[in-house]
C-alpha cells in the first residue's frame, strides 16, 4: 500500500536535546512538507522541499532543520533552539510541487512532548 | 498578510442536523481552496475548488466557492457521529508552494 509513514508516533524529549522525526513516502511524490499543529492554531508550515537536495523555510522554521537526501525521505530535526517544541507534527507530500493542483497527502503525525 | 479564517471555531449538533462551515480568505493570487477532514491523526482530503459557483459533492458533503466574495462553505447534511472531526480549510496561491491553512472548525455530532 502506498502512503506516508511517520515515526515515532509519540516522542518525549528533555529540554536541551535535539530530536529527529522521521517521514517516509512511497507515493513517488516530488514535494514534501512539515507542518506543526497546536490546539486552536491550525497548521503552520515549518519547511518544504520540491526536489532532492533542496528545501525552503516555511513560516516557522526557527529552531528546526531538515534534509532531503532521498526523494522518499524528509526527516525533521527539532533542535534545542526551538523554545516551545511541544506540538503535533504532520508530514505531507504532493504529486506536483506546491500542492496547488493536487492535494496534500498527510502522514499520521508525531506527537512531541518536552518534559 | 495572507489569511484564512474559518467559522465557527467549534460546533455541537445532533445526529440528523445539517451544518454549514465557513471559510473566508484574503490571499494574493488565489489559485485553489481545499477542504480537509481531520479525525484523530492525518487530515484527509475532501474537496479542491478552483472555479467560482461550481458545487463539488460527495455523498452528504458538498462545497462551493465564491471568488467574488472570497469565501467557501462546506455543507454536511443528515450528520452522523462519524462526521465528528476538525474540518480544515486551506488556500493555494499562484507562484507559491505553500498552502495557507485556517484554524479549523471542530464539529461534534452527538447521538
Amino acid at each position: 500500500d502506498g502512503g506516508i509513514t511517520q515515526s515515532p508516533k509519540y516522542l518525549f524529549r528533555k529540554e536541551g536535546q535535539n530530536v529527529t522525526l522521521s517521514c517516509e513516502q512511497n507515493l513517488n511524490h516530488d514535494a514534501m512538507y512539515w507542518y506543526r499543529q497546536d490546539p486552536g492554531q491550525g497548521l503552520r508550515l515549518i519547511y518544504y522541499s520540491q526536489i532532492v537536495n533542496d528545501f525552503q523555510k516555511g513560516d516557522i522554521a526557527e529552531g528546526y532543520s531538515v534534509s532531503r537526501e532521498k526523494k522518499e525521505s524528509f526527516p525533521l530535526t527539532v533542535t534545542s533552539a526551538q523554545k516551545n517544541p511541544t506540538a503535533f507534527y504532520l508530514c505531507a507530500s504532493s504529486i506536483l510541487a506546491g500542492g496547488l493542483y493536487n492535494e496534500l497527502f498527510f502522514g499520521p503525525g508525531t506527537r512531541l512532548t518536552v518534559l | 498578510e495572507d489569511k484564512v479564517v474559518q467559522s465557527p471555531l467549534s460546533l455541537v449538533v445532533h445526529e440528523g442536523d445539517t451544518v454549514t462551515l465557513n471559510c473566508s480568505y484574503e490571499v494574493t493570487n488565489f489559485r485553489s481552496l481545499l477542504w480537509y477532514k481531520q479525525e484523530k491523526k492525518a487530515p484527509t482530503f475532501l474537496f479542491m475548488l478552483t472555479s467560482s459557483g461550481i458545487e463539488k459533492k460527495s455523498g452528504r458533503l458538498s462545497s462551493i466557492l465564491d471568488k467574488k466574495e472570497l469565501f467557501s462553505i462546506l455543507n454536511i447534511t443528515a450528520t452522523q457521529t462519524g462526521d465528528s472531526a476538525i474540518y480544515l480549510c486551506a488556500v493555494g496561491r499562484g507562484g507559491s508552494e505553500k498552502l495557507v491553512f485556517g484554524k479549523g472548525t471542530k464539529l461534534t455530532v452527538n447521538p
